[in-house]
């Protein structure tokens, strides 16, 4: 079965310092792999996504993330945070011919000023 | 509406009632998926529904869980004879067909049983 592992419950930055969140997953067919992230009282928002292509993915505000096979890992990085990052943050695959996901624990992001 | 919508957005519900969630789906989106967060957790796959044939129930936690989509739209995920256990955070999601495609969340239900 396919299982994902985010490796850190807690990460502590301060604002303007760089980031890795990091995810494992373990799956033996194609790999889809999502980083959600949740703010406080909210819903899940796609931050990104790798389907095919290029092994690095960007979002729109400076997260990126890189889908590594060999290592089995799809960790998020971002290299300035900002106050507003944040939230709690989840890594996804997809499991199966359609959108059901297996997620992680969660990581939960605190920015210091 | 453009989003996913789901209400009530918080249930409290005494111990042995009876709850029912309602999720409806971006228009157009031919999957449904319903999801279980606990506290402090990810979230957990309950049901899956295609149009409104539910093609997976793998992860409905016990046979009080049950899950509709009679018209292929709007769901309901209805909980009989609620336990302390059921509190949690339920998030349904909606997404297109096909493998490129990916899901969108509502902001889910926030249900406590007192």
């Amino acid at each position: 079965a396919q299982s994902v592992t985010q490796l850190d419950s807690q990460v502590p930055v301060f604002e303007e310092a760089p980031v890795e969140l990091r995810c494992n997953y373990s799956s033996s067919v194609s790999v889809y792999l999502f980083w959600y992230v949740q703010y406080p009282n909210q819903g899940l928002q796609l931050l990104l996504k790798y389907l095919s292509g290029s092994t690095l993915v960007e979002s729109i505000n400076g997260f990126e993330a890189e889908f590594n096979k060999s290592q089995t890992s799809f960790h998020l990085r971002k290299p300035s945070v900002h106050i507003s990052d944040t939230a709690e943050y989840f890594c996804a695959v997809r499991s199966g011919g359609y959108n059901k996901l297996i997620f992680g624990a969660g990581t939960r992001l605190a920015v210091h000023p | 509406g453009a989003g996913v919508s789901q209400s009530p957005r918080y249930k409290v519900a005494k111990r042995g009632q009876d709850v029912a969630l309602r999720c409806d789906p971006i228009s157009g989106h031919v999957s449904l998926f319903w999801y279980q967060q606990a506290l402090g957790q990810g979230p957990e796959f309950l049901t899956y529904f295609q149009n409104e044939a539910q093609l997976d129930k793998s992860g409905l936690p016990s046979d009080r869980f049950f899950a509709e989509r009679p018209e292929g739209s709007v769901s309901t995920l209805k909980i009989q004879r609620t336990q302390q256990e059921d509190s949690a955070v339920y998030l349904c999601a909606s997404s297109l067909e096909g493998q490129l495609t990916e899901a969108f969340f509502g902001q889910g239900t926030r249900l406590t049983v007192v």
